[in-house]
């Protein structure tokens, strides 16, 4: 059974980092994985989606990496700003079951 | 705009009542979902319909009945809404199975 987990759960950094987001994932066989920010009361706002014949993915000042081998993504958030504060959730369809299976998520707090 | 619009975003009523969701898509996308955030703020599959036609049921009560009238509409109804219930729901849709996922914005349920 396909299970998705991201560390940490909460993150606080000053403005101007660069920080990683973790996410993991038990089985390798995944169609592709995709990273959402959710902002409080909000819908999810897609940000990468990575195939799972890619290793990488860019937007701005967001990249998002793949290694299937070893079960994980990361998030790469460069030049972190307050604007970046929310949650990000990882989510991957694995099996061709065409569902998303989530990670509980990463609560980013980017301060002034 | 473009979007996944689901209405109403929030929701108020009491036990045993029916109640229903509405959402659609102008992406032009087969396939749609409904997911649920429960109160830890974790996402789950519900259903999952491609051209219309259920693929994905996952375990979800009968009291939950999905029905699409067509490609770009997938509304949920509730019947004997009990407290359990009370939850963020979201609509989402992709261009196919197992491809890119977009969201609504919820629809904030609150059972009484």
């Amino acid at each position: 059974k396909q299970e998705v987990t991201q560390i940490p759960a909460a993150l606080s950094v000053p403005e101007g980092e660069n920080l990683v987001l973790n996410c993991s994932f038990t089985d390798s066989a995944i169609y592709n994985l995709q990273w959402f920010r959710q902002d409080p009361g909000k819908g999810l706002t897609s940000l990468l989606l990575i195939q799972s014949s890619q290793r990488e993915q860019t937007s701005g000042r967001l990249n998002a990496s793949l290694d299937k081998s070893s079960g994980r993504s990361t998030l790469y958030i460069a030049a972190s700003q307050p604007g970046d504060s929310a949650t990000y959730l990882c989510a991957l369809i694995s099996g061709g079951y065409n569902k998303l299976i989530f990670g509980a998520g990463t609560r980013l707090a980017v301060h002034p | 705009d473009t979007a996944v619009s689901q209405t109403p975003k929030y929701l108020v009523t009491q036990m045993g009542n029916d109640k229903s969701i509405k959402c659609e898509q102008n992406l032009g996308h087969d396939t749609m979902y409904w997911y649920k955030q429960d109160s830890k703020k974790f996402l789950k599959i519900m259903f999952s319909y491609n051209n219309k036609e259920l693929i994905i049921n996952e375990t979800v009560p009968n009291r939950f009945s999905p029905k699409s009238p067509d490609k770009a509409h997938l509304n949920l109804h509730i019947n004997s809404l009990e407290l359990g219930d009370s939850a963020v729901y979201f609509c989402a849709s992709s261009p196919a199975k197992n491809t890119e996922a977009f969201f609504g914005q919820g629809t904030r349920l609150t059972v009484v």
